[in-house]
């Protein structure tokens, strides 16, 4: 199992423009979450789904951010336009039934730099 | 959600047994402890959960409290890999969200 996959894993862009994280949950996990981790706000739960539909997506910081998930293998999240205090580290998570048994799994994680 | 309280950091010496407290005094009865480490330039990693009895993985022991108001996460023989950030996160039943909070950052003396 190569667990939670996450793509790029660092990514440096211009303000304005469009940026969008990728995410391969583990296989047979039918929920997803991202998270985002600043040093201000620490860990931050943007949107989950669940079996690819969007259940909370309270987190999310305005309009600009959105989240998809076409099929139980592929997440997106997507900025545009991205903006410097967008600059984090983003996380996708996997879980099977929401850990109550073995826990969420964490990818690696996007470095996010927007200059 | 209830919220936990943890020490902003610890120290423990390389090879000796370390506990992790945390305080979560409105707890209610549904409310998994989950524990849940970060080390450095990772994600968060799940490293164990209960609900009311002791519980033991390869990777901690997790005790809890006989009022469920407070537990404490222990590692038995502390190596320098286990420095990192670990959080204690009270999951309720039917609630898939996990929230953490600031943790307890721990530091391993070699």
């Amino acid at each position: 199992d190569a667990g939670v996959i996450q793509s790029p894993r660092h990514e440096v862009t211009e303000m304005g423009q469009e940026v969008t994280l990728r995410c391969k949950p583990i296989s047979g996990h039918d929920y997803l979450f991202w998270y985002r981790q600043t040093m201000m706000r620490g860990l931050e739960l943007l949107i989950y789904f669940n079996n690819n539909v969007p259940i909370d997506d309270s987190g999310m910081p305005e309009d600009r951010f959105s989240a998809k998930m076409p099929n139980a293998s592929f997440s997106t999240l997507k900025i545009q336009p991205s903006e410097p205090r967008d600059s984090a580290v983003y996380f996708c998570a996997s879980s099977a039934i929401p850990g109550q048994d073995y826990g969420y799994t964490f990818g690696s994680g996007t470095r996010l730099t927007v200059v | 959600d209830a919220k936990t309280t943890q020490p902003n950091s610890m120290e423990s010496n390389e090879e000796e047994p370390v506990h992790l407290p945390c305080n979560h005094s409105t707890i209610s009865g549904t409310d998994y402890i989950h524990w849940y480490r970060q080390l450095p330039s990772q994600g968060p990693e799940y490293v164990i959960h209960g609900l009311t009895s002791n519980v033991n993985n390869r990777m901690a022991s997790l005790a809890i409290a006989e009022d469920r108001k407070s537990s404490t996460l222990i590692l038995h023989r502390a190596t320098l890999r286990d420095a990192a950030v670990y959080y204690c996160i009270l999951k309720g039943r039917g609630n898939e969200k996990l929230t953490f909070g600031t943790g307890t950052r721990l530091t391993i003396i070699p």
